[in-house]
């Protein structure tokens, strides 16, 4: 059984960071690009970023360029998002999401919720 | 700046059949965007049903169905059952490891 794990959320000040972590299992986690999507509250679903299977190629909205780093250790078959500079607007439920082609997510995490406040 | 458009919401008589829609705010929606649909309950991870543009994720009911409909693209859902009550969301594929979420829209089932 597929399982995505997120973990590392938290209440966080305005410019400050956090890291979000993503344990998967279930799956040969190599042969998958790995995404995160989040969800402000009572909004809809954002795709936030992406990164391939082997951690070289990355993707991201344009909201987060410059702020936002995905990675992945396959080694721990885990995947990351360093979140810094953090704004009110990134406010949200975090999802982990594997995907696949063509081009769509058929497995997804639980969700890590992210406060940013003073 | 792609945008993708849903209607807000949308209401349905149980029994009955909606469709839909997912549409770019400039350009058509076609298959090589690989359109796919999800359904969310509140508190909960989204639930895929349909993925490139019309083949349902396994254990999703034969009710769920996809297209493309002119320049957008569809979910069909026919004989609404009340469970059916539900956000659901379109994703388009914009190459370059890059999706849009639609808004999503709001299924009411009375």
């Amino acid at each position: 059984e597929v399982q995505l794990v997120e973990s590392g959320g938290g209440l966080v000040q305005p410019g400050g960071s956090l890291r979000l972590s993503c344990a998967a299992s279930g799956f040969t986690f190599t042969d998958y690009w790995m995404n995160w999507v989040r969800q402000a509250p009572g909004k809809g679903l954002e795709w936030v970023a992406k990164i391939d299977q082997g951690g070289r190629e990355e993707s991201y909205v344009d909201s987060v360029k410059g702020r936002f780093t995905i990675s992945r250790d396959n080694a721990k078959n885990s995947v990351y998002l360093q979140m810094n500079s953090l704004r009110g607007e990134d406010t949200a439920v975090y999802f982990c999401a594997r995907s696949q082609w063509p081009g769509y997510f058929p497995s997804w995490g639980q969700g890590a919720l992210v406060t940013v406040s003073s | 700046q792609t945008v993708v458009t849903q209607e807000p919401s949308f209401s349905v008589s149980p029994g009955g059949t909606v469709t839909l829609t997912c549409a770019l705010t400039s350009g058509s929606v076609s298959i090589s965007h690989y359109p796919s649909w999800y359904q969310q309950t509140p508190g909960q991870a989204p639930r895929t049903l349909i993925y490139n543009t019309t083949t349902r994720s396994s254990g999703v009911p034969a009710r769920f169905s996809g297209s493309i409909l002119g320049n957008k693209v569809a979910l069909i859902i026919t004989g609404a059952q009340a469970h059916d009550e539900s956000d659901y969301y379109c994703v388009l594929y914009m190459g370059g490891g890059v999706w849009v979420f639609g808004g999503g829209t709001k299924l009411t089932v009375l």
